[in-house]
């Protein structure tokens, strides 16, 4: 896993709510990024970074905001929690030209 | 809108059999990933395919590219039911910031 870990690995929440994911490596790698998975849809990239607070939208940014302060850990924040956001989240880091290191999930329920 | 496609969408066999799984995309692209998922955890890498490969082998894994097509395909040889996962494609082009996904095959290894 690369020293990839994310918290909280589960979390059930109320929409309207903040919700916000961690992602904290160990690997000093310069790319981060975060994805949801849903049925039918596989892997969609919503936010990635390409260095201390550089930070870009994916394809499925809205609703979604990112921070990353330092180097090992790049936040992933839900302002306003809703239904459709129910989903896996992954973290994964690594250069886009070669292999990325997958974090193990959060699992978000949203009521 | 994601690049890669993999087909079939799932796909079941029996122990000890090949299994094959192809992946589609759009645009030229600089290299082809194939990852593996098992049930609720984080994808594994399992082979990288440049651009001006056409064949790579890996163990009981060998991944094809025609670029030509716009194509990959993957073969596990000798199924065994650890293989039992989601495999996915993910494409790189040059200078791009990410890599983008397919939907993944399901593969069920029956016994």
């Amino acid at each position: 896993d690369a020293g990839i870990t994310q918290s909280p690995r589960h979390k059930v929440t109320e929409t309207g709510t903040p919700v916000t994911l961690r992602c904290h490596q160990t690997e000093n790698h310069r790319y981060m990024y975060w994805y949801r998975q849903d049925p039918g849809h596989g892997l969609r990239l919503i936010h990635y970074s390409y260095g201390v607070k550089d930070t870009d939208k994916g394809e499925v940014s809205d609703g979604y905001s990112v921070s990353r302060s330092k180097t090992e850990d790049f936040l992933l924040t839900l302002e306003s929690a809703t239904s459709s956001q129910t989903s896996v989240y992954f973290c994964a880091t690594g250069p886009p030209s070669y292999e990325q290191y997958f974090g193990p999930g959060t699992r978000l329920t949203v009521t | 809108s994601q690049q890669g496609e993999e087909d079939p969408q799932a796909l079941s066999i029996q122990e000890g059999e090949n299994a094959t799984m192809n992946c589609s995309y759009k645009t030229s692209i600089n290299n082809l990933q194939w990852y593996r998922q098992n049930s609720g955890r984080g994808l594994v890498h399992l082979i990288l395919i440049r651009s001006n490969e056409r064949e790579k082998h890996s163990g009981r894994l060998r991944v094809t590219l025609d670029t030509s097509k716009k194509s990959s395909s993957l073969l596990i040889t000798a199924s065994r039911a650890a293989d039992t996962a989601s495999y996915f494609c993910a494409t790189w082009k040059n200078r791009d910031d990410k890599i983008i996904f397919g939907k993944g095959t399901r593969l069920h290894i029956l016994p």
